[in-house]
């Protein structure tokens, strides 16, 4: 199955500051690259997603940006808010699917 | 997500028991997935499947078992043999990843302590 590497495991920030969360992964025929958001105690959430064919993706204060040469792809948080705080978790799934260890981001007030 | 349906929410085991974790989804999904999180922990794949009667291992499956009778149910079984069950278990569905990797969607979980 495809390796996938997530940095960092944590992250603290101050509200209004950006966040950046970087994955590697390790199978050059992955096409999709999701990225999760999972609250305390809930489900895991789909936030962004990204294709092979694009290089960038952004939906409000969130952007994915992906660099398949070098098998990067990275989350970008702006304007941070304290509701942002939670796990994070990416994915480059080919066939199964299997996450990063996650990144446990706070957003202080 | 309101399309698939996890029970019960909180499950306790004995020594020694099998016990049976319920996940059904009416999404008309093709790939199901279980998922094994402990706390502070990431998502680790117990098993998946992609079609109905077929289920492939994932990275954690040895004291657990599931089948896939149904496109819309995919039971897992913690069996005596999986000595440390305690966790949370997400289920999980998606459309099929054969045919270009689609998102996927979440059950609420379910919480096994051993008693």
């Amino acid at each position: 199955g495809e390796n996938v590497e997530q940095h960092p495991s944590t992250l603290s920030v101050q509200e209004g500051d950006s966040a950046v969360i970087k994955c590697t992964y390790s199978d050059s025929a992955s096409n999709y690259f999701p990225w999760y958001k999972q609250e305390l105690g809930k489900r895991p959430q789909l936030i962004i997603d990204i294709r092979s064919n694009v290089g960038e993706k952004k939906d409000q204060r969130i952007a994915v940006t992906l660099n398949k040469t070098a098998k990067h792809f990275s989350l970008h948080i702006t304007e941070t808010q304290p509701e942002d705080s939670a796990v994070y978790f990416c994915a480059a799934p080919n066939n199964d699917m299997r996450f990063g260890a996650g990144t446990r981001l706070t957003v202080k007030p | 997500d309101g399309g698939i349906t996890q029970s019960p929410k909180y499950l306790f085991r004995k020594e020694g028991q099998n016990v049976t974790l319920s996940c059904e989804q009416n999404l008309n999904h093709d790939a199901m997935y279980w998922y094994r999180q402990d706390p502070g922990q990431g998502l680790r794949l117990i098993y998946y499947s992609q079609i109905v009667n077929d289920f492939q291992k994932g990275d954690i499956a040895e004291g657990y078992s599931v089948s896939r009778e149904k496109k819309e149910s995919f039971p897992l079984t913690v069996t005596s043999a999986q000595k440390n069950p305690t966790a949370f278990y997400l289920c999980a569905s998606s459309y099929n990843p054969g045919q270009g990797n689609q998102p996927q969607h979440f059950g609420d979980g379910t919480r096994l302590s051993i008693l």
